[in-house]
């Protein structure tokens, strides 16, 4: 069973301009959620897509969104790049039934100059 | 809001060291808590979960209690090996959906 896959793995983007991440998540899992991490804020959640619906979101300003299509894969897009957006972006997908765990991807490592 | 701390790192240890990560949390309700755990250049994988006060999550050697009255989730393994080498998080989740709230990681090295 194929994993989620995130892509590019790496991205590297000028400040202003703006970027699309992909995620293709398990086949069957219809919950996907997005975290941004670095070394300095840690792990952060972004927001979590279910059935095509944003489920939950975290504290990112608007230039942070996302969306999910009807097959379950899912797009997180940053406009406007600022030097802090600089990240390793992870998806993990869920069955999203009772105790039913996140996988996570290998992630997407951003570098905006 | 809810939130997760756990020990800074590095934590370097021998190998067949006893080993034990702390993790405390604040929450509204009472949140499902995990460990996961990032090998190096590998993503995020769930190393064991508890979803009630209590509950015992065990897996690999690893195990964790859910103590509600301490608001605890600590990481204990009797017997590392090298390849325990990794970053590790507690992680917890509240209400509906799939909303973690991850801990800032602690690094483990273990030498031979």
């Amino acid at each position: 069973k194929a994993g989620v896959t995130q892509t590019p793995r790496y991205l590297i983007k000028t400040r202003g301009q703006q970027v699309t991440l992909s995620c293709s998540p398990i086949s069957g899992h219809r919950s996907v959620s997005w975290y941004q991490q670095t070394p300095g804020q840690g792990l952060q959640f972004l927001f979590e897509y279910f059935s095509e619906t944003q489920r939950n979101k975290g504290n990112f300003p608007g230039r942070f969104s996302g969306r999910q299509f009807s097959n379950s894969r899912s797009e997180m897009n940053v406009s406007t790049l600022e030097l802090g957006d600089s990240a390793l972006y992870l998806c993990a997908s869920s069955l999203d039934s009772a105790n039913s765990p996140l996988h996570f991807g290998n992630g997407t490592r951003l570098t905006v100059t | 809001g809810d939130s997760v701390t756990q020990m800074e790192g590095p934590v370097t240890l021998s190998e067949e060291a006893f080993l034990t990560i702390n993790c405390t949390y604040t929450a509204t309700g009472y949140p499902s808590l995990f460990w996961y755990v990032q090998y190096p250049g590998e993503g995020l994988q769930l190393l064991l979960k508890a979803t009630k006060a209590d509950d015992k999550g065990s897996n690999k050697g690893f195990e964790a209690t859910y103590r509600k009255e301490t608001t605890s989730f600590h990481l204990e393994k009797g017997s590392v090996q090298v390849s325990d080498s990794a970053v590790y998080f507690c992680a917890l989740s509240e209400g509906a959906g799939n909303k973690l709230t991850f801990g800032g990681g602690t690094r483990v090295l273990v030498k031979p």
